[in-house]
């Protein structure tokens, strides 16, 4: 099956530090990325949709200056939060979608997350 | 944005009894996904049904689709402590040229051994 990794799984982090989390599709190509945030005991919170190539689409009330989004290949999209402050800390989870041409057939893919505390 | 709904929040039972979850949505759908999520960790694809679906089955777990009540229901049989989870819904929904899943709130799943 579709494999999607994510790196690290953990960080630990100063406020005011800029932090860089890895999103991989390792067995398909990937034409759109998706980065969501989840805080604890609550559901997914869609951030941005990224697709290869091209600038990222950020949902209402993500600040796309502090969360960069780079789909730079078919495999690999990072997301970077900047100048990060304890209430960034949160679960970071991206997926991943083939962009199959039957878009019916089409689905996302997810990694396993990434635990950012911010201190 | 969030548009699903699903009840009950909190579901506590005993191993070896059923199971039910729902989930209702608001808008028109292709298709509705149920995942499962372990505490702190990622999610889990379980089942996928289609909007002219109204009925799937995969091992112990039975889905139903209402699109005239635009509601869904998990139903996990002779459930196990393994069970314990958070349960999420997700619909599609297509934004300009980018297709994007909607989340419902989650049910948490406590199977007590």
């Amino acid at each position: 099956g579709a494999v999607v990794s994510q790196h690290p799984s953990r960080v630990i982090c100063k406020s005011g530090t800029s932090v860089k989390i890895e999103c991989r599709s390792l067995d398909f190509q990937a034409t759109t990325m998706f980065w969501y945030r989840q805080f604890p005991k609550q559901s997914l919170m869609l951030m941005a949709t990224s697709n290869e190539g091209s600038k990222a689409t950020y949902e209402q009330g993500v600040e796309k200056d502090k969360f960069l989004i780079n789909h730079a290949s078919l495999t690999l999209s990072t997301l970077t939060v900047t100048s990060a402050h304890p209430e960034d800390s949160s679960f970071y989870i991206c997926s991943a979608s083939p962009g199959l041409a039957d878009i019916k057939k089409d689905t996302q893919y997810f990694g396993p997350g990434t635990r950012l505390t911010v201190l | 944005s969030q548009q699903g709904e699903e009840d009950p929040q909190a579901l506590s039972i005993q191993e070896g009894e059923n199971a039910t979850m729902n989930c209702s949505y608001k808008t028109s759908i292709n298709n509705l996904q149920w995942y499962r999520q372990n505490s702190g960790r990622g999610l889990v694809h379980l089942i996928l049904i289609r909007s002219n679906e109204r009925e799937k089955h995969s091992g112990r777990l039975r889905v139903t689709l209402d699109t005239s009540k635009k509601s869904s229901s998990l139903l996990i049989t002779a459930s196990r402590a393994a069970d314990t989870a958070s349960y999420f819904c997700a619909t599609d929904e297509w934004a300009g040229n980018n297709r994007k899943l909607i989340w419902g709130l989650g049910t948490s799943l406590a199977v007590n051994p």
